[in-house]
């Protein structure tokens, strides 16, 4: 298994502005992923980040909107721009050990006002 | 669309009791994963399941992989107030080899 953090584990922002979560792997992966969960719901998968390409998104997510950055092995950051209301969720980071199972971070919960 | 189905969405059962949630594909698998998250907390892997008509136990949790690989399900045998939380099941599509969650089984015990 792995050990993941996250950063900031909750905030409150306003509308417009963006914030950017990071997420800390104990571990070199190579799989690293970026998913939403409203409150109650399941997991949605925003984009699929991989070390040295561009992220891979998901249907109705655009990196525009969520731009991801993996510099190295242990590390990648989500950055949630111009927010809105819409956006406030909880947004986890995971991980992919062998054979293909998904380790999570705790979470960022995310109030936008 | 979604296309893995689980169901029951929401169960309260008595401290003692049984509990089922089942998992059902529209497609194929390569494998099911089962994954535990508690209130306020994240989700945790429990167990994969690859084989088809795979059953594997944990304690007191008993996992099946049906013989088609479309379907799954999770049994908790005389469930303990630890046991609250939402169980999701996460398949592994053989199509384009992502993995989709299941909207998941909140359960609840009553005392």
């Amino acid at each position: 298994s792995a050990v993941i953090s996250q950063k900031p584990s909750r905030d409150i922002c306003q509308r417009g502005t963006s914030l950017t979560i990071q997420c800390q792997v104990d571990s070199q992966v190579t799989m690293m992923f970026w998913y939403r969960q409203q409150p109650g719901q399941s997991l949605t998968l925003i984009a699929t980040a991989n070390q040295g390409s561009e992220a891979t998104y998901e249907s109705g997510f655009v990196i525009d909107k969520f731009p991801i950055s993996r510099p190295n092995l242990t590390f990648s950051t989500l950055t949630v721009s111009n927010m809105s209301p819409e956006d406030s969720s909880i947004y986890l980071c995971s991980v992919e050990a062998p054979p293909r199972e998904q380790y999570f971070g705790p979470g960022t919960r995310l109030t936008v006002t | 669309g979604q296309q893995v189905m689980q169901i029951p969405q929401y169960q309260h059962v008595q401290e003692g009791e049984d509990f089922t949630t089942y998992c059902n594909s529209s497609t194929t698998l390569s494998n099911i994963q089962w994954y535990k998250q508690r209130p306020g907390g994240h989700p945790v892997f429990l167990i994969q399941l690859v084989k088809s008509g795979e059953v594997k136990k944990q304690k007191r949790l008993t996992f099946q992989f049906g013989e088609a690989k479309k379907n799954s399900s999770l049994h908790i045998t005389a469930t303990q107030t630890t046991d609250v939380g939402t169980y999701f099941c996460a398949g592994l599509k053989v199509r384009d080899d992502k993995i989709i969650f299941g909207k998941g089984t909140r359960l609840h015990i009553l005392p």
